[in-house]
């Protein structure tokens, strides 16, 4: 069964710090990879998709990695902003017909 | 700039009553999915649409029913609501299966 963990559930840091969002997933086999992110009552925002044969994928102050060998994804925020609170979600696609959704990461930003 | 348009918002139903949940998308995308999201789980796909007069099923499409008559539109119909399907429900659109998708802001949906 295609499974993704989100791990930690939820993170609190300071504001202006650098940080890592871990998405991991049990089939290598993926055909892209999207990243979300929710605001509480809203919808998802596409932030990043990474191709299969992509290492990495950047916009602003987000990058994403993949590394399908070891099942991992990870989502790196610079300088974070009390803006960046919200749910994170990763969902890869095992090249059918939908994308499977962790449960996300509900990141903190304080100021 | 729409994008995915879904409504109502919000909906309150009775056990045994029928509604649709209406979706538009104006990005001339080919495929259309609907997800329902419940706390502590993933979204989970319902059913989905390559294209105008194409349908199909998705890991949970029991007690829902779609069609896609437009490239635009895919609506998603209960049938006869039960409270097990109290969720929140996102209608998204890509260009081709497995390319970007674009979600709509959700429809809350509670049933009673």
């Amino acid at each position: 069964k295609q499974e993704v963990t989100q791990i930690p559930a939820a993170l609190s840091v300071p504001e202006g710090e650098n940080l890592v969002l871990n998405c991991s997933f049990t089939d290598s086999a993926i055909y892209n990879l999207q990243w979300f992110r929710q605001d509480p009552g809203k919808g998802l925002t596409s932030l990043l998709l990474i191709q299969s044969s992509q290492r990495e994928q950047t916009s602003g102050r987000l990058n994403a990695s993949l590394d399908k060998s070891s099942g991992r994804s990870t989502l790196y925020i610079a300088a974070s902003q009390p803006g960046d609170s919200a749910t994170y979600l990763c969902a890869p696609n095992f090249g059918n017909e939908k994308l499977t959704f962790g449960t996300g990461t509900r990141l903190t930003i304080i100021p | 700039n729409a994008g995915v348009t879904q409504t109502p918002k919000f909906q309150v139903l009775k056990t045994g009553q029928s509604m649709t949940l209406q979706c538009a998308q104006d990005m001339n995308h080919e495929y259309m999915s609907w997800y329902r999201q419940d706390p502590g789980m993933g979204l989970r796909l319902i059913h989905y649409s390559v294209g105008a007069g194409i349908t199909d099923q998705g890991e949970v499409p029991n007690g829902y029913n779609v069609s896609r008559s437009t490239t635009e539109d895919f609506p998603l119909r209960l049938l006869s609501a039960a409270p097990s399907q109290t969720s929140v429900y996102f209608c998204a659109s890509s260009p081709q299966k497995k390319t970007e998708a674009f979600f709509g802001q959700g429809t809350r949906l509670t049933v009673v």
